[in-house]
């Protein structure tokens, strides 16, 4: 059974970066768009960013700038980070799996991250 | 973009009670739509996707139907485990999520 497990800091100060990790057990990396979503405490879902096996990622462009997903497929593993942050990035960050049909059928467990002074 | 909304915020409900979801695209998304349930402190689980299939081990009281614009999801006969927070979600980038509705225990 294919899981995600994710891992990274949970506090950060404004103008730090923020780093996680999601790896993946039990499964390849395959034909997935390996996706970063976001969820501010009491509020919905935002994708921040999708990377396939390739290396090839794609960003929302409302993060301008701020977001490098990377992969490491001898690990079965990809990463976010995102630069310059603030209180409003404090959220719930999860990994995902994303399929070719457009949806996500597996999902990491979410870190809280929190950024405060 | 692609915008979605869903109806009602919240849904108050007895279980047993049939529950109705409502999502609106603004403009036409095909079949390409899912949903999602996601219970306090979880991730999101998948239920639905291409508006009407039932992902992996989910009860035969979950439907999906519609296609266009607009897509409903139907929980036949609540569990009190269904008592949860609905997404709506498309494929397009980067709106792809819909606000929710949450069904709650009347």
């Amino acid at each position: 059974q294919v899981q995600l497990q994710q891992w990274g800091a949970g506090l950060l100060k404004p103008s730090e970066t923020l780093s996680l990790t999601c790896a993946v057990y039990g499964g390849s990396f395959g034909d997935y768009y390996w996706t970063w979503i976001r969820q501010p405490p009491g509020k919905g879902l935002e994708c921040i960013g999708e990377i396939n096996h390739s290396g090839n990622s794609n960003y929302n462009p409302s993060l301008k700038g701020r977001v490098t997903i990377s992969v490491d497929t001898s690990k079965n593993q990809f990463s976010l980070r995102l630069s310059s942050v603030t209180a409003a990035d404090t959220a719930v960050y999860y990994c995902a799996r994303g399929r070719v049909s457009g949806d996500f059928d597996l999902w990491g467990r979410g870190t809280l991250v929190t950024v405060s002074s | 973009d692609i915008v979605l909304t869903q109806s009602p915020a919240t849904l108050s409900l007895s279980p047993g009670e049939r529950a109705t979801l409502s999502c609106r695209a603004s403009q036409s998304i095909s079949s390409s739509l899912a949903w999602y349930q996601q219970k306090p402190g979880q991730a999101p689980r998948l239920l639905i996707y291409d508006a009407s299939n039932r992902a992996t081990d989910i009860p035969a009281r979950f439907s999906g139907s519609g296609s266009g614009t607009d897509f409903t999801l139907t929980i036949s006969s609540l569990e009190p485990e269904d008592f949860a927070v609905y997404f709506c979600q498309q494929p397009n980038k980067w709106t792809r999520f819909g606000p929710g509705t949450k069904v709650e225990i009347k």
